[in-house]
Order: structure tokens, then C-alpha cells, then sequence
């Protein structure tokens, strides 16, 4: 099974301020999926990377996948209360398997 | 819609007694999982079926069986629960031409 690292574990930050995390593994990968799970919900899918170095944009989300298909990050920018949740990454192989997740608070 | 829906989503358990969790998916989709959740620990695969009627073990099936008998459902039971076993539980789906899972919104399970 390929293990996949995040980084941090833990992020709190004010409303309005930058962040990135980010997903590591020492293997190679087809895709990295990213997830994100609010309090007492389910995980809800924001994005799949495919390419080596591919950039994707989902709002104030930038996500993208290193060159070498072994790693992602996600940036947001102007954080809201809205962001908070549990950012998790995800690779299918036989099946999905996730990331330990970083979890994000972010305060008015 | 109602997507993956998640029967019950609280029980409390006494070490030793059974249950089962429900995972009801209204998408037609072949494939289901069972995901046990736990702090620091991310997502762990239990069992999965890739259609009606097959199951397979994942990364933590131990003291865990279930049964896909009709497409649309998927069971977890624990026939002798162990305080262990309390986690936050969940169901997911895929469809078998798309990449994305969809979860329900969890069962919270605590045993004593």
C-alpha cells in the first residue's frame, strides 16, 4: 500500500490570510484526488489531478500536482470561515485510499 | 436527492453485542465501500463490492462481515463489538465509469 504524508496535521488561521498544504508520498501516481470533509458530514470530492504539474482552479482553490506525480498542494487564498474542514488527499489504486488530512480552522 | 444515506447515525454498544449499519445508495452504483474513520488516522478501507452479490476485504476488515444481496444496499455488521471498534463510520459509492466517491454522512459508533 503507498502511504500518503500531509502536511500539517493542524492549521489556524484568521479569516483573510493565505494557506498551503500539502500531500506527499515517495511514490509515483496516475491522479491525486483532494477532499474536503466539513463537521459531521462526509468527505465531498473538490478536485482530481491527472498530469504531472497540471494546476487547477476551483474559486479561491488553487491545487496542483508536482512534476514528478508524487505530490500535490492545495493554496487557498483569503481564507473564510466557510473553508474550515478536514482537507484530505486521496489516491485510487485497487481502491481509494486517503491521506491522514490536515484539518483547517480558520477564524472571523 | 438523497445520494448515500447512513442507518443509524449514533449507537452505543456494549462490548460484546452485534449490530449492523445500513449504507442505502439511490445513484445505481456498482461499487460501495466501508470506511472506518478515526483521529489522525484518516480513512481505513474495511470491506468494498464491485456489484451485487460480491464483497472483498480491505486494509482493516477484522471482527467486521458484510453483504451486498441487492445493489442498492450495502451491510456492516460487527457480530461481537469491541471498544476498538468505536469509530466514526462510513458508506461510499462510485459509479463504474467516474473516479469520484460519495460518502454518507457517517454512523457514530462508541462501545463500552
Amino acid at each position: 500500500t503507498q502511504l500518503l504524508e500531509q502536511s500539517p496535521q493542524f492549521l489556524s488561521i484568521q479569516e483573510g490570510e493565505n494557506l498551503t498544504v500539502y500531500c506527499n508520498s515517495s511514490s509515483v501516481f496516475s491522479s491525486l484526488q483532494w477532499y474536503r470533509q466539513e463537521p459531521g458530514e462526509g468527505p465531498v470530492l473538490l478536485v482530481t489531478v491527472v498530469t504531472g504539474g497540471e494546476v487547477k482552479k476551483l474559486k479561491r482553490l488553487t491545487f496542483q500536482f508536482g512534476d514528478a506525480r508524487k505530490d500535490s498542494s492545495l493554496h487557498i487564498t483569503a481564507a473564510q470561515p466557510g473553508d474550515t474542514g478536514l482537507y484530505l488527499c486521496a489516491y485510487r489504486g485497487q481502491n481509494f485510499v486517503f491521506g491522514p488530512g490536515t484539518r483547517l480552522s480558520v477564524l472571523p | 436527492n438523497a445520494g448515500v444515506t447512513q442507518t443509524p447515525k449514533f449507537r452505543v454498544l456494549k462490548t460484546g453485542q452485534s449490530m449492523t449499519l445500513l449504507c442505502a445508495q439511490d445513484m445505481n452504483h456498482e461499487y460501495m465501500y466501508w470506511y472506518r474513520q478515526d483521529p489522525g488516522m484518516g480513512l481505513r478501507l474495511i470491506h468494498y463490492s464491485v456489484g451485487e452479490g460480491t464483497t472483498a476485504k480491505g486494509e482493516v476488515p477484522d471482527g467486521y462481515n458484510v453483504s451486498r444481496l441487492k445493489k442498492q444496499n450495502f451491510l456492516l455488521g460487527l457480530e461481537s463489538a469491541a471498544p476498538s471498534q468505536t469509530s466514526v463510520y462510513f458508506c461510499a459509492s462510485k459509479g463504474q465509469s467516474t473516479g469520484e466517491l460519495f460518502f454518507g454522512e457517517g454512523s457514530r459508533l462508541t462501545v463500552l
